[in-house]
C-alpha cells in the first residue's frame, strides 16, 4: 500500500496476556518509529529502528515491551504480561532516513485496550 | 531534556475566524520544529515545518514562524473552515537524535459553521 499500515486496528485483551502489534512501513523507508498515545495526550516515543537494528530504545517503559524488525521492513511491537496502564493507541511511523528532515509518515494506529 | 508545551483545548471557533495555537519548546542544540495534524479518523500528518531560526513554515493557509529568542512556534490561520476541525500537535526534532520527535499534548480545534 501507499501508506504505513498497522494491524490490528483494535485489540482488546485481558490483563496478563501477551500482545503483538504489527507495522508495515512505506516501501523504501529505512527508519521506523513506534510511539504510544494515551487519551488526550501527545504521542510519546518508544523506539526507533534504522534498518534492522534498534538505534534508540530509550522510550520503552520497561522490559515487558520489546520490538523487532528482522528484515528491515515490517516491525512488531511485543508486550508481555499486559497491564491496564498499557491501554493506549500505538502509532508506527516511517521515514526515508535519519537524521533527515524530520517528516515522519504515521499509520492510523493500533488501539490496545487491556481489561 | 526536550519538551514542548502547547495551549490546551478545546478551541471552538466560528468559520472564517482567526486561529492561533501557542507552542513553546525547550531543547538542547538546534531543533527543527513541526506542526502535525490529526483529522478525525485519520493518522497524524505533517502540516508544516521550519528547520532554523526565523524560518516560516506554511501550508493550507496555516503559518508558523520559528522564533529562537522566545523559543516559540505558534500556529496561525487567518480564516478557518469547518474542515480545519482536528487535533493539532506541535513537535520538535533534535538534530542530535535523528528524526525522533518530541510532541506537545495536542490542541483540539472545533470550527462551527
Amino acid at each position: 500500500g501507499a501508506g504505513v499500515s498497522q494491524t490490528p486496528s483494535n485489540k482488546v485483551t485481558e490483563k496478563g496476556k501477551y500482545v503483538e502489534l504489527r507495522c508495515d512501513p512505506i516501501s523504501g523507508h529505512t527508519a521506523l518509529y513506534w510511539y504510544r498515545q494515551s487519551l488526550g495526550q501527545g504521542p510519546e516515543f518508544l523506539i526507533y529502528f534504522q534498518g534492522t537494528g534498534a538505534a534508540d530504545d530509550s522510550g520503552l517503559p520497561n522490559d515487558r515491551f520489546f520490538a523487532v524488525r528482522p528484515e528491515g521492513s515490517v516491525s512488531t511491537l511485543k508486550i508481555q504480561r499486559t497491564e491496564r496502564g498499557d491501554s493506549a493507541v500505538y502509532l508506527c511511523a516511517s521515514s526515508f532516513r535519519s537524521p533527515g528532515t524530520g517528516e515522519l509518515f504515521f499509520g492510523e494506529g493500533s488501539r490496545l485496550t487491556v481489561l | 531534556g526536550n519538551s514542548v508545551t502547547q495551549m490546551e483545548g478545546p478551541v471552538t471557533l466560528s468559520e472564517e475566524a482567526f486561529l492561533t495555537i501557542n507552542c513553546t519548546y525547550t531543547a538542547t542544540g538546534y531543533p527543527s520544529l513541526f506542526w502535525y495534524v490529526q483529522y478525525p479518523g485519520e493518522g497524524l500528518q505533517l502540516l508544516l515545518k521550519a528547520t532554523k531560526a526565523d524560518d516560516k513554515g506554511s501550508n493550507k493557509g496555516f503559518e508558523a514562524t520559528y522564533r529562537k529568542e522566545t523559543t516559540s512556534f505558534h500556529l496561525e490561520k487567518g480564516s478557518v473552515q469547518v474542515s480545519d476541525s482536528a487535533v493539532y500537535f506541535c513537535a520538535l526534532s533534535d538534530t542530535t537524535a535523528g528524526n525522533k520527535l518530541t510532541f506537545g499534548g495536542g490542541t483540539r480545534v472545533l470550527v462551527k459553521p
